[in-house]
């Protein structure tokens, strides 16, 4: 079936970075964008940025530019987020979400996501 | 950026209830709007896309409607399956935003 996992928990002091798998599987995976979204504990969901697996394009929300990397290897069918000079708030669960739609645009809801991957900053 | 701003925050409501989650933009979105329900420990699920198409899957119970800056979610018999946090979320222009979530609590 159609499906997104992600890595592990991952425990960083301030500072480091941090870098999230996730791997597709039941589809193709260069036919979809794949975009990756935040949720600190108790809080509400942050849109992060997507990747275009196909060609590598990416688009990074503003905030996150200069300190994230998204990058994939379509020979494992896998994309990943990296985080550098991590911050206590940037403790979150990290998710990796599918567009919805195959094709040319990144702006369709996301129908599939992984089971979210912890990242807990602190010193 | 746009804001979305859900109401109310929080909804205590019955089984068998029918109830409507409000998202209104800060600017135009035309109809790129989306619903999510996500329950504790669980990634986001998807309900609505285009404001008013209902995923495959997703009960007929669940119906979306709106454009421009207002939009409705509506649950028409709530079911205990559906208490739970709903969001909903922009793709009209980055950065792509959520609203802040309300949270609909067993009565």
């Amino acid at each position: 079936q159609v499906q997104l996992v992600q890595s592990g928990a991952e425990v960083k002091k301030p500072g480091a970075s941090v870098k999230v798998s996730c791997k597709a599987s039941g589809y193709m995976f260069t036919g979809y964008y794949m975009h990756w979204v935040r949720q600190a504990p108790g809080q509400g969901l942050e849109w992060m940025g997507w990747i275009n697996p196909n060609s590598g394009g990416t688009n990074y929300a503003q905030r996150f530019q200069g300190r994230v990397t998204m990058t994939r290897d379509t020979s494992i069918s896998t994309a990943y987020m990296e985080l550098s000079r991590l911050r206590s708030d940037d403790t979150a669960v990290y998710y990796c979400a599918r567009s919805s739609s195959a094709g040319a645009t990144p702006d369709d809801a996301f129908d599939i996501w992984g089971q979210g991957t912890m990242v807990t900053v602190f010193s | 950026d746009i804001q979305l701003t859900q109401s109310p925050s929080f909804l205590s409501a019955s089984v068998g209830d029918r109830v409507t989650v409000t998202c209104r933009a800060s600017q135009g979105i035309t109809s790129y709007l989306a619903w999510y329900q996500q329950k504790p420990g669980k990634a986001p699920k998807l309900l609505i896309y285009a404001a008013s198409t209902l995923q495959s899957g997703v009960p007929s119970r669940f119906s979306g409607s709106g454009s421009g800056t207002e939009f409705t979610l509506t649950i028409s018999s709530l079911q205990p399956e559906d208490f739970a946090t709903y969001y909903c979320q922009q793709l009209n222009s980055y950065p792509y935003t959520f609203g802040q979530g309300t949270k609909l609590e067993i009565k």
